[in-house]
């Protein structure tokens, strides 16, 4: 069965400390990955997505990283600001004919307190 | 910058009724999505839709739901007999040929 993992669960960091959230998934062929930000009550908005041939992709303050081989993804957040609370969900997806099949995450819940 | 809109953003409705959440892609996508998100559970995959026609649903999706892109610039959702459980944040989502999907702001759909 597909299933995209995420850890930790929840997460309170001070403002201006990193952070890195974990995404493991089992998801079969693989096509791209991507991390979205959801703010509570909204849409998701995609940050970062990487194929499997990319290990790194940044996007301002945000660098996400791609294992092929173990499955394995990570978000890291530096210098984090206020407005970085939000949910971060990892998306994996499968290409069915150019349809794109997507698996959600159970999301990484991230708090920012000054 | 264009942006997928979802109307209305909220809706309250009785159980057994029937209620449509309307969606405008951005206007040169072609590949449109619905998902829904229980609240505070993940975001679930409903339906894919592309060329006309439903091209993958997902076990939720059942004889309950239907979509349609009736005049070339809306696509809709409708839910013919409301359940309980379909309480929901209701997000539609599309894309062009590349692979990001731009997400719409919800519908809170809540069935009492």
């Amino acid at each position: 069965k597909n299933q995209v993992e995420q850890s930790p669960q929840s997460l309170i960091i001070l403002e201006g400390k990193n952070c890195t959230l974990q995404c493991n998934y089992t998801v079969s062929p693989f096509s791209n990955l991507r991390w979205y930000k959801q703010d509570t009550g909204r849409g998701p908005v995609s940050l970062t997505i990487m194929t499997f041939s990319e290990n790194t992709k940044s996007n301002g303050r945000y660098t996400a990283t791609l294992d092929a081989d173990t499955k394995q993804s990570s978000l890291h957040i530096t210098a984090s600001q206020l407005s970085d609370s939000a949910s971060y969900i990892c998306v994996v997806s499968q290409n069915s004919g150019g349809y794109q099949k997507v698996t959600f995450g159970t999301g990484t819940k991230l708090q920012v307190i000054p | 910058e264009p942006e997928v809109t979802q109307t209305p953003s909220h809706q309250v409705t009785q159980m057994g009724q029937e209620v449509i959440l309307r969606c405008v892609p951005i206007s040169n996508h072609l590949y449109f999505y619905w998902y829904r998100q229980i609240l505070g559970q993940k975001v679930e995959f409903l339906v894919s839709f592309y060329n006309n026609e439903i091209s993958e649903k997902s076990e939720i999706f059942d004889d309950q739901f239907s979509v349609e892109r009736p005049d070339g610039s809306n696509f809709t959702l409708k839910i013919r007999s409301t359940k309980l459980e379909d309480s929901a944040m209701y997000f539609c989502a599309s894309k062009a040929g590349g692979e990001t999907q731009y997400f719409g702001p919800g519908t809170r759909l809540l069935v009492l």
